[in-house]
């Protein structure tokens, strides 16, 4: 069965660092650029950051630029998010999710909770 | 603020025709094809319509979806107790590198 599988998420401080996993089983993850969204708690969905089907191109958004740092190993099939210098506004649920050749993203994990405290 | 633009809630009863627009520009969804996404309570989006118009396999055909211009709408009907959920429209930007921009999403209530 393919699917995706969040992993890394907990309490940290204000300032501190975190490193989020998604590991992928059931399907080839070189075949698929991968995207992190999150949702803060009561909020909607937000873009977080992408990674090519190889890890040649990377695109943050702005509010995690210079912050985050997405990378994936294919060969093991899993991708990591380190998140760095985490302020509170970064509480969220982040998922993985792939995007498929339709341009949609056909399959997400389950998300994992990460708690900026201050 | 997002993006795209969606009403925050809708409602209807069971057996009725639901809409919800999306509303965006000419860079994201007058440019490019519209997705949606169902969220059902406590669990992960879920892929509803690709390309404007299209369901995945699964996807009962209650679900509708189309485009005109800067605007999309997701159509349900025959609604039923278990649409009630967010739902979320997507569309890639033109302007951003790589990103795709969400609506807010709309809250389903079923009455």
């Amino acid at each position: 069965q393919a699917q995706l599988v969040e992993s890394g998420g907990g309490v940290v401080q204000s300032g501190r660092s975190l490193r989020l996993s998604c590991a992928a089983s059931g399907f080839t993850l070189s075949s698929y650029t991968i995207y992190w969204v999150r949702q803060a708690p009561g909020k909607g969905l937000e873009w977080v950051a992408v990674i090519s089907y190889y890890g040649s191109k990377k695109y943050y958004a702005d509010s995690v630029k210079g912050r985050f740092t997405i990378s994936r190993d294919n060969s093991k099939s899993t991708l990591q998010m380190e998140m760095n210098s985490l302020r509170d506004e970064d509480t969220a649920v982040y998922y993985c999710t792939r995007e498929s050749s339709w341009g949609a993203f056909d399959m997400w994990g389950q998300g994992t909770m990460v708690t900026v405290s201050s | 603020q997002s993006v795209l633009t969606q009403p925050p809630s809708a409602s209807g009863t069971p057996g009725q025709r639901v809409t919800i627009s999306c509303s965006g520009s000419s860079s994201n969804i007058g440019s490019n094809n519209v997705n949606w996404y169902q969220q059902l309570p406590g669990t992960a989006p879920k892929l509803l319509i690709y390309w404007n118009s299209y369901r995945p396999s699964g996807v009962p055909d209650r679900f509708s979806g189309s485009k005109s211009g800067t605007s999309a709408s997701l159509a349900i009907s025959g609604l039923q107790s278990e649409d009630e959920a967010d739902y979320y429209c997507a569309a890639w930007d033109d302007t951003l590198d790589g990103r795709v921009v969400f609506g807010g999403g709309t809250k389903l209530t079923v009455l």
